[in-house]
């Protein structure tokens, strides 16, 4: 089945770092992946839809600044918290789904990230 | 604005009994997900629904939608301690394509022996 593959899956760090995520789809195309954050005990936001080879569509009240998204080929996105806060500690997820087909998105294992 | 909403939010039972889940969502949409989380861990998929009147059963839960009404239900029959888990229900946006998905609050779901 399609697999979805995030690296790291763990960061700890200072209080002004920034992060890099990885997000890459291992045995499929992906013209689109997403990116959510979950609080603890709480649901996923969509934070940002990454789009190949052009801009990322971010969600309302998302900083596109603090939130850069790349998505240079088909199967490679990334997330990366720039200047990290505290307050950005959070599990940081990505998805994606094969091509137009009625699979569901598949989620990579997540990152947690916690700034000290 | 598409709105997810489900309950409960929390559920603890007794391994044996049944139970459902619900799932009311805003706007129409063309596709309803079930995902599992486990504690610490990322989203499971367990059923995808496309159309009206879907019904899709593994193992012991069985997912149903009716688009009309706006409302999926998951339903655990003779639940399992292995079962445990918080469930969440999502959204893609009318228009299909490639939309992210909005998410329920999700059902903390424990179940005792």
């Amino acid at each position: 089945g399609a697999v979805v593959s995030q690296h790291p899956s763990r960061v700890i760090c200072k209080s002004g770092t920034s992060v890099k995520i990885e997000c890459r789809s291992l045995d499929f195309q992906a013209t689109t992946m997403f990116w959510y954050r979950q609080f603890p005990k709480q649901s996923l936001m969509l934070m940002a839809t990454s789009n190949e080879g052009s801009k990322a569509t971010y969600e309302q009240g998302v900083e596109k600044d603090k939130f850069l998204i790349n998505h240079a080929s088909l199967t490679l996105s990334t997330l990366t918290v720039t200047s990290a806060h505290p307050e950005d500690s959070s599990f940081y997820i990505c998805s994606a789904r094969p091509g137009y087909s009625n699979q569901p998105q598949h989620f990579g294992d997540g990152t947690r990230l916690s700034i000290l | 604005e598409l709105k997810v909403e489900q309950n409960p939010l929390f559920l603890s039972m007794q391994e044996g009994k049944n139970y459902t889940i619900y799932c009311n969502y805003s706007t129409t949409s063309d596709r309803l997900y079930w995902y599992r989380q486990d504690p610490g861990k990322s989203l499971e998929s367990l059923f995808v629904l496309l159309s009206n009147g879907a019904v899709k059963q593994e193992g012991r839960l069985m997912a149903s939608l009716d688009t009309k009404a706006r409302l999926s239900t998951l339903h655990i029959t003779a639940a399992v301690h292995d079962l445990s888990a918080t469930y969440f229900c999502a959204v893609a946006q009318w228009g299909g394509g490639a939309d992210g998905l909005t998410f329920g609050k999700g059902t903390h779901l424990i179940i005792q022996p």
